[in-house]
């Protein structure tokens, strides 16, 4: 079955540079999520997305923006990279049962983010 | 809000003896809870996932949880330990919140299986 793809699987880059992280959900699932882990620490909700809209928004800093396109392929824009944004960042997918919370996520292999 | 609570971020087990890893929550609405696997370098896996149709529920590879609501708990449990299930192991909660179904994690329990 297809997966929750996300690219790059790894990134490194130096402080205040700007990187994009592309997800792209399941066939036919309809909301993605964003989540950041930071070493060693759970995940954290950053941003989420249904039917191409901002659906809710955790802790993102202003110096990120996301945003799903037409094709349900999202893009995380991390602009004045800093040494604490160095982490796992992890794309989710589901199909919204009309905003239920039993709607499962799928989670796709993370992309580690490295800033030197 | 809703949140979880996971009791011991590392447990150790023998190979072949009971795994037990517990998670606490607190919330305002009936909770939906989930539990996630997580191997070294890679994604967060759905184990199971209780969403208020049964109290026990089964899930992958041999795990399952009882959701207990006099106890706020949802404790994760496998009868016989396997070398492959070590692993991180996440306890999350899912809060609807009018425009988007976001996960609060715990902060997870490693779980080592020795021989």
């Amino acid at each position: 079955a297809a997966g929750v793809i996300q690219s790059p699987r790894h990134l490194i880059k130096e402080k205040r540079e700007t990187a994009t992280l592309k997800c792209y959900p399941i066939p036919r699932h309809d909301t993605v999520y964003w989540y950041q882990q930071g070493p060693g620490q759970d995940p954290q909700f950053l941003i989420s997305f249904y039917e191409k809209m901002q659906s809710d928004k955790g802790s993102i800093p202003d110096r990120f923006s996301a945003q799903q396109f037409s094709d349900y392929h999202s893009e995380l824009n991390m602009s004045s990279l800093e040494l604490g944004d160095s982490a796992l960042y992890f794309c989710a997918s589901s199909l919204s049962s009309g905003g239920s919370s039993t709607d499962t996520q799928y989670f796709g292999p993370g992309t580690r983010l490295t800033v030197l | 809000a809703q949140s979880v609570t996971q009791l011991g971020s590392h447990v150790s087990v023998s190979e072949g003896a009971l795994v037990l890893l517990r998670c606490n929550y607190s919330s305002s609405v009936p909770p939906y809870l989930f539990w996630y696997v997580q191997y070294p370098n890679q994604g967060l896996q759905l184990l199971l996932k209780y969403t208020s149709a049964a109290t026990l529920v089964k899930g992958i590879n041999g795990f399952e949880a009882e959701f207990k609501k006099s106890e706020t708990s949802f404790h994760l449990t496998k009868p016989s330990a396997h070398m492959s299930d070590a692993a991180e192991y996440f306890c999350a909660v899912s809060a609807f919140t009018g425009g988007g179904n976001k996960l609060t994690f715990g902060t997870g329990t490693q779980l080592k299986v020795e021989l």
